[in-house]
């Protein structure tokens, strides 16, 4: 089946530390990737995306590749604000606008 | 362009009482999610739409939830009776796809249910 895995929380970075969120998934075919962001309180948002492998998706300093071989999608950032302090999300679209997601990894970011 | 909308932003009632939802999505978009998301956890679709037919709702439990979305554009969703474990965040998103299509979902920022 479909799945998404990520890797477990909470993590807590000082300010300027480096950020790396693991996830692998699990699907036929091409799936579209995703990472939404949950700022307390709100709903998800829309981080960044790729939709084939070795696509590079990007916003706000963040960074994730679509990787194929090794059916990755890890989420990274050089240098981590207190404004970063959320919940990452990583997800995967299959066809017929099905989505599947990972059960949120908590990040803390002091100063 | 205006968000996915949903209200009440909080409900808090009594077991056994019933309770509705209300999302109205991004303009043009005829795909529309109801999900729960429970404390810690990522969201699990209960039913996903695509204009007024309601294409995957294999995770609904349908003995107490209901959900419509008559003309294609808002949706409801209902709980009657409300129990303890129905207490959690219940999110509407919505996608289009065909022309112009996106590929993305966006969020509403979901109703918080307590039942006591």
């Amino acid at each position: 089946g479909n799945s998404v895995t990520q890797m477990e929380g909470p993590v807590t970075l000082s300010e300027e530390a480096f950020l790396t969120i693991n996830c692998t998934y699990t699907a036929t075919g091409y799936p579209s990737l995703f990472w939404y962001v949950q700022y307390p309180g709100e709903g998800l948002q829309l981080l960044l995306k790729a939709t084939k492998a070795d696509d590079k998706g990007s916003n706000k300093g963040f960074e994730a590749t679509y990787r194929k071989e090794t059916t990755s999608f890890h989420l990274e950032k050089g240098s981590v604000q207190v404004s970063d302090s959320a919940v990452y999300f990583c997800a995967l679209r299959k066809t017929g606008n099905q989505f599947y997601f990972g059960t949120g990894t908590s990040l803390t970011v002091i100063p | 362009e205006a968000g996915v909308v949903q209200s009440p932003r909080y409900k808090i009632i009594e077991k056994k009482q019933p309770v509705a939802f209300w999302c109205n999505p991004i303009s043009g978009h005829n795909t529309l999610y109801w999900y729960l998301q429970n404390l810690g956890q990522g969201p699990e679709l209960l039913i996903r739409y695509e204009n007024e037919e309601a294409v995957d709702d294999s995770q609904l439990p349908k003995d107490r939830f209901s959900a419509e979305r008559l003309k294609g554009v808002d949706s409801t969703l209902k709980i009657q009776p409300a129990e303890l474990g129905d207490s959690a965040v219940y999110l509407c998103a919505s996608s289009s796809h065909g022309q112009g299509r996106t590929d993305t979902q966006y969020f509403g920022p979901g109703t918080r249910l307590t039942v006591l």
